[in-house]
């Protein structure tokens, strides 16, 4: 799996976007982005996932630039329920078992 | 919600006892993991599924072992625990056709 960079931690105004930026430098051409977070003392969440399209849900929108090497996660309107720490995964998607790899992600503070 | 339940959710046992921790799915996923997660190492997977009775070894699966003898539980057992096994356990189901994993809500096992 590809390698990526986030900064360790941001803070966002509640109500405002939040912007998590990734860096993924190294990323093949059968890698996908997924992102994850882990509100405190909670199991991991799945967020999004995209391989080079921009991608919606109702949680969130990732962009992912056109030459891949990197993508933002926006949260539109935080809440402070979104604080938490946010992990961006590189990997081939994978039907089969394997398993997850989190790196140390950005810690996202969410400011009343 | 995913349909996955771990019990007990906080265990305090001593060095030496056998511990079993339950991760329960309503869903009938065919994928399920169990990782732990520790300061300053991420989670780390210590076994995992592909079906009832299948299971193989993960990354940090020694003195750990696991039984699934059917598809909606996956117990994880401590034969004789150690200080070392202080952590926080996350069971994982993941769906056939799917790449994304769902986690529980963890088990904080503390052996003294």
């Amino acid at each position: 799996d590809a390698k990526t960079t986030q900064p360790p931690s941001m803070d966002c105004a509640e109500g405002r976007a939040a912007n998590l930026p990734c860096n993924h430098s190294t990323i093949s051409g059968n890698e996908y982005v997924y992102w994850y977070r882990q509100i405190h003392s909670q199991g991991p969440q799945y967020i999004i996932h995209g391989l080079k399209n921009n991608e919606t849900n109702e949680m969130a929108s990732l962009i992912i630039t056109e030459d891949r090497k990197s993508s933002t996660l926006i949260l539109p309107h935080a809440t402070l329920r979104d604080t938490a720490v946010y992990y961006c995964i590189v990997r081939v998607e994978d039907f089969g078992n394997e398993k997850l790899t989190f790196g140390t992600g950005t810690r996202l503070t969410i400011i009343p | 919600d995913a349909g996955i339940t771990q019990s007990p959710r906080h265990k305090v046992t001593e060095t030496g006892t056998p511990v079993t921790l339950r991760c329960h799915q309503t869903e009938n996923h065919r994928y399920m993991y169990w990782y732990r997660q520790d300061p300053g190492h991420g989670l780390r997977l210590i076994h995992y599924s592909y079906g009832v009775k299948d299971t193989d070894k993960g990354e940090v699966s020694d003195g750990y072992s696991v039984s699934r003898s059917k598809t909606e539980d996956f117990l994880l057992t401590l034969e004789s625990a150690t200080s070392s096994q202080t952590s926080v356990y996350f069971c994982a189901i993941k769906g056939t056709g799917t790449d994304t994993q769902y986690f529980g809500p963890g088990t904080r096992l503390t052996v003294l």
